[in-house]
């Protein structure tokens, strides 16, 4: 069992549609979780990253962690063709003496016009 | 403005060459590290750094070696390079040390072909 899985998608969306992206992890001891958004030809970005269980809001996007259920959420507002990209969600870990990001696959986005 | 740099984005390589991919960080970060990214796997750590000449093992190490000479510089190296090393290749670094590690600042990748 992978400790992070995420649906690759495709997943395409209109114009101004509610986007949800989704991961969920088996390690309750993840404290940290983040995405990235990754541009097609481009390494990965930050985009939101947060530690406690609840809701964080920045701009259009909010990034939701349910630690009980072990579910992690990203939504979008009002998407936008500019937000076409994959999004990777990433947990930090502890193994082999060091903390450590571990990767989603990544969920590829497409909102069309 | 954090900028991580990778010496190719593209690179063609024979089976059995020995094949360098370099990455350049202008931030003084302590920490490096080269995933590498395959559709439906997301990106797998291979190797990472939290000091010069320091070097610690990823997931998947097999079939590669690094070298931090410098602080700004992370070099990974396939000895012999074979067909399932094709992949994207991403450096990365960050600031705090390990124990406490979070935003990795990530270069454009570089992919390589083997063939």
């Amino acid at each position: 069992q992978k400790e992070v899985e995420q649906d690759p998608g495709p997943l395409s969306v209109p114009e101004g549609a509610i986007v949800s992206l989704n991961c969920t992890y088996s390690n309750s001891a993840f404290q940290y979780f983040m995405w990235y958004r990754q541009y097609s030809r481009k390494g990965p970005e930050l985009l939101m990253y947060t530690y406690s269980s609840g809701n964080k809001e920045d701009g259009r996007f909010t990034a939701q962690v349910d630690k009980s259920s072990k579910y992690i959420s990203l939504f979008i507002r009002d998407s936008q063709p500019s937000d076409s990209a994959t999004y990777l969600c990433a947990l930090i870990g502890f193994s082999g003496g060091y903390n450590k990001l571990i990767f989603g696959a990544g969920t590829r986005l497409a909102v069309h016009p | 403005d954090v900028k991580v740099t990778q010496s190719s984005r593209y690179l063609v390589k024979r089976t059995g060459e020995k094949v360098f991919l370099e990455c350049v960080q202008d931030m003084d970060h302590e920490n490096m590290f080269w995933y590498r990214q395959d559709p439906g796997l997301g990106l797998r750590l291979i190797y990472f750094s939290y000091d010069v000449k320091m070097k610690e093992k990823g997931d998947i190490p097999e079939g590669y070696s690094v070298s931090r000479e410098k602080k700004e510089r992370f070099s990974l190296i396939l000895e012999s390079a074979s067909t399932n090393q094709t992949s994207m290749y991403l450096c990365a670094s960050s600031l705090i040390r390990p124990g406490n590690s979070y935003e990795q600042y990530f270069g454009p990748g570089t992919r390589l072909t083997v063939t």
